[in-house]
């Protein structure tokens, strides 16, 4: 299958500060990429959608300005969690797919941990 | 809105055994369907897909769901789980207004060597 590539893997930040991860797709255009947040022993609740150009359709409950989403390229979408704080310590994970009717391809997910 | 429901959160088995997981959906049009898995310490895999055609689709490692529209189900099935299927299985749903990717709760399996 297709490959998608989420970097950091882990991070640790400093509650206050803002963390940028990265989501690409290494051999295909992704139209659409989703961003996930996983808790621990529960499944992926989807936090947003974005298109290649366009602003991301968040879903209800998450917060825009905190969870600021870019998917500028046909291969690259980025989530910056700003001010974070320890409770936005979670498993954050991309998916990447190339049509509406194709399937989606998911990073290895990162692991944010805010002290 | 759409939602996916699965029924079983923890299934244990032993070597052996047969499994079936079930996945409802809830949505009225087209729908695409698909079986993610997910190994300890692993990321997402997908097991199966359904887009059309026969509804009755076969994935990797011996996997096979089926798709029945009329009960707005696609169950996951296996017919003898091996102690490295232990993992945690998604369903998920691809439908509606951008194709969003709508995943279920998850079930864990565990099979007993």
């Amino acid at each position: 299958g297709a490959v998608v590539s989420q970097h950091p893997s882990r991070v640790i930040c400093k509650s206050g500060t803002s963390v940028k991860i990265e989501c690409r797709s290494l051999d295909f255009q992704a139209t659409t990429m989703f961003w996930y947040r996983q808790f621990p022993k529960q499944s992926l609740m989807l936090m947003a959608t974005s298109n290649e150009g366009s602003k991301a359709t968040y879903e209800q409950g998450v917060e825009k300005d905190k969870f600021l989403i870019n998917h500028a390229s046909l291969t690259l979408s980025t989530l910056t969690v700003t001010s974070a704080h320890p409770e936005d310590s979670s498993f954050y994970i991309c998916s990447a797919r190339q049509t509406e009717n194709t399937e989606a391809f998911f990073g290895q997910g990162t692991r944010l941990t805010v002290v | 809105a759409q939602s996916v429901s699965q029924h079983n959160h923890h299934v244990i088995l032993s070597e052996a055994a047969s499994l079936e997981l079930g996945c409802n959906y809830s949505y009225g049009g087209t729908v695409n369907l698909f079986w993610y898995v997910q190994y300890p310490g692993q990321h997402l895999q997908l097991l199966l897909k359904y887009f059309s055609g026969d509804p009755l689709v076969k994935g990797i490692k011996g996997f096979e769901a089926e798709f029945i529209k009329s009960k707005f189900s696609f169950n996951l099935r296996k017919p003898s789980v091996q102690w490295s299927d232990t993992a945690e299985y998604f369903c998920a749903v691809n439908a509606g207004g951008g194709f969003k990717t709508i995943f279920g709760a998850g079930t864990r399996l565990f099979v007993k060597a």
